[in-house]
């Protein structure tokens, strides 16, 4: 089955610093990638979706030069949240769409995020 | 708008059989999903509806009816492990997932 990875799984950082989170398709290819954050008991926020060579799509109250999104390839997307602070501290989960079957999607193992 | 309704919690019995009812609004309709998604883990696929009627998958079964805009997924012979989160999630015209808070269910010995 079509597999989705994100990397790291877990990161803890200081307040101000950046972080780059990575969402790898492992034997398809996307060419669209959604990221989505997810608070405790929260349902999941869709937060943009990124096509293959092209800007990504964000949702209304994402601030864009915050949240960078960059899908240089049809098997990778990177979200990078910039100068992060505590209230950004929560769950990143990436999903993939298969080229091949446009109604699914596949959702990586999401990335805990912590800032101090 | 979009939105989607589904009890917030629910509570069974181990060996028992539950039903998860899910009612929903969208702008266009492209099938539905239903995920389970256990704490602090991201969603993982369970079944996709895009036809009126029952699919069945092993111990879990899901229902449609387009034209009432409610889903239901019905799982058998609970087990513990099945504690979780289990989300509807109908697919809007743009291809994508409307998502709301799912329904955390509660299994018992």
């Amino acid at each position: 089955g079509a597999v989705v990875s994100q990397h790291p799984s877990r990161v803890i950082c200081k307040s101000g610093t950046s972080v780059k989170i990575e969402c790898r398709s492992l034997d398809f290819q996307a060419t669209t990638m959604f990221w989505y954050r997810q608070f405790p008991k929260q349902s999941l926020m869709l937060m943009a979706t990124s096509n293959e060579g092209s800007k990504a799509t964000y949702e209304q109250g994402v601030e864009k030069d915050k949240f960078l999104i960059n899908h240089a390839s049809l098997t990778l997307s990177t979200l990078t949240v910039t100068s992060a602070h505590p209230e950004d501290s929560s769950f990143y989960i990436c999903s993939a769409r298969d080229l091949r079957d446009y109604n699914e999607q596949f959702f990586g193992p999401g990335t805990r995020l912590t800032v101090l | 708008g979009q939105n989607i309704d589904q009890p917030t919690e629910m509570t069974a019995t181990e060996g028992a059989i539950v039903q998860i009812n899910c009612t929903y609004q969208t702008s266009g309709f492209n099938g539905l999903f239903w995920y389970q998604q256990h704490a602090g883990e991201a969603p993982t696929f369970l079944s996709y509806n895009v036809l009126d009627g029952l699919e069945e998958k092993g111990r879990f079964s899901s229902f449609l009816s387009r034209s009432k805009g409610y889903s239901y997924l019905l799982l058998k012979e609970l087990q513990m492990k099945d504690s979780a989160s289990y989300l509807c999630a109908p697919m809007d015209s743009n291809y994508q997932l409307i998502w709301g808070a799912g329904t955390k269910l509660i299994i018992k010995p």
